[in-house]
Parts: C-alpha cells; structure tokens; sequence
C-alpha cells in the first residue's frame, strides 16, 4: 500500500501568515493526491483535488502544487477560521486511498 | 442537495456486530462509488472500504479485511458497512462519502456527520 507522511504534524503561525504543509508518498502517485480540512466535531471538507485543482468554493488564498512523491498545501495568508487540521489523500490506481496523518495548524 | 446521513453507531462489547447505515439523497445514488472512512478519538482519518456503483467492486482496509462487509442498495439509496468481530481499536467516528469521478480524478467531494461506534466491555 501506498504511505502519506505528513509534515509538520503541528504548525504555529499568525493570522496573515503564509504557510506551507508538506505531503510525501512512498512511490509515484503522479498527480493523484488530494487536500482535505477539518474543522472540530466536523466532517473534512474538499479543498484541492488533483494536487492543484481548487474545489469549487474554496477561497482562492489556499493553493496545492507539486507532482510525483511531493505535494505542498499552501495557505496565503491566515484567516481565524483556518486554524484547524489539514489531511493529505492519494487516490492513485486502486483502494486503499490511503490518508497523511494530519497537520494541525495553530494560533501562535 | 446532496445529503449523506449516517446511523446505526452505538455502544458494543468486543466481539460484537454492528452494521452501520448512510442514507443518500439529493444524487444519483446508483452513478456513484461510495467510501467508508473512520477516525479513532484524536486520531486521523483511515480509509476503511469502498463499492463500486453496481455494488459488484468492493475493496477494504487490511485492518477489518475478513470482518466487515460493505454493500448497498441502490433502490433505497442507501450504503452500509456490516462490521463483525468487533475490537477496541474499531472505536471511531465512521463517516460515509461520496466519491467523485472526473476522469482520471477522484476525491470524496460530499460527507455524512459520521456516526460513532463504541467498542468496550
């Protein structure tokens, strides 16, 4: 099965600040990964879908890139609502679409 | 609009069954694949299973592979996952999601409210 590490697992930052979240995969997954927010007691929410695609909705301060093994999730600058956890999601060939372990992003 | 709403969670002793419910409405329910995503207390999410639209494609986690079962029911617009010879790590809150298809694309675009399972003596 394909793994997703996640880094950092937990983030400091200040609203206004620009902030980037890293995910790796254990093989090529091409551009088969997905970005995922969730706020407490919630459902995740769809933000990224084929690494760079925003879904529809999403304000456009939150942009996906990469290819490959490595992804970044970037949030220009911090709004209060943004202060939650981030997942990373490979869908590349057949399931298990296997999750990172999460990036919670704090107030610093 | 596009509803998932999911029921059947509860309390059960290790070693039990539990068979969870994910009631769609809004979609075409019978044009979709479908997910079954779990998240232990403080924990991640973990992809547990997926069914293809016929229902004749199903794949699962290693970690319950031989013990649950998923299925649906296209008529009644609905998704299940039966869970047998339950553990104290199967404790989670289980979601349901609808898996969007453009080609070559997926992602799980809509999700229930999850429904917790509690597995303890």
């Amino acid at each position: 099965d394909i793994q997703m590490t996640q880094s950092p697992s937990s983030l400091s930052a200040s609203v206004g600040d620009r902030v980037t979240i890293t995910c790796r995969a254990s093989q090529n997954i091409r551009s088969y990964l997905n970005w995922y927010q969730q706020k407490p007691g919630k459902a995740p929410k769809l933000l990224i879908y084929a690494a760079s695609s925003l879904q529809s909705g999403v304000p456009s301060r939150f942009s996906g890139s990469g290819s490959g093994t490595d992804f970044t999730l970037t949030i220009s600058s911090l709004q209060p609502e943004d202060f939650v956890t981030y997942y990373c999601q490979q869908s590349y060939s057949t399931p298990p679409y296997t999750f990172g372990q999460g990036t919670k992003l704090e107030i610093k | 609009e596009v509803q998932l709403v999911e029921s059947g969670g509860g309390l059960v002793q290790p070693g039990g069954s539990l068979r969870l419910s994910c009631a769609a409405s809004g979609f075409t329910f019978s044009s979709y694949e479908m997910t079954w995503v779990r998240q232990a207390p403080g924990k991640g999410l973990e992809w547990v299973s997926y069914i293809n639209p016929s229902g004749n494609t199903k794949y699962y986690a290693d970690s319950v592979k031989g013990r649950f079962t998923i299925s649906r029911d296209n008529p009644k617009n609905s998704l299940y996952l039966q869970m047998n010879s339950l553990r104290g790590e199967d404790t989670a809150v289980y979601f349901c999601a609808r898996e969007k298809e453009i080609q070559p694309w997926e992602y799980f675009d809509y999700w229930g409210q999850g429904t917790l399972v509690t597995v303890s003596s």
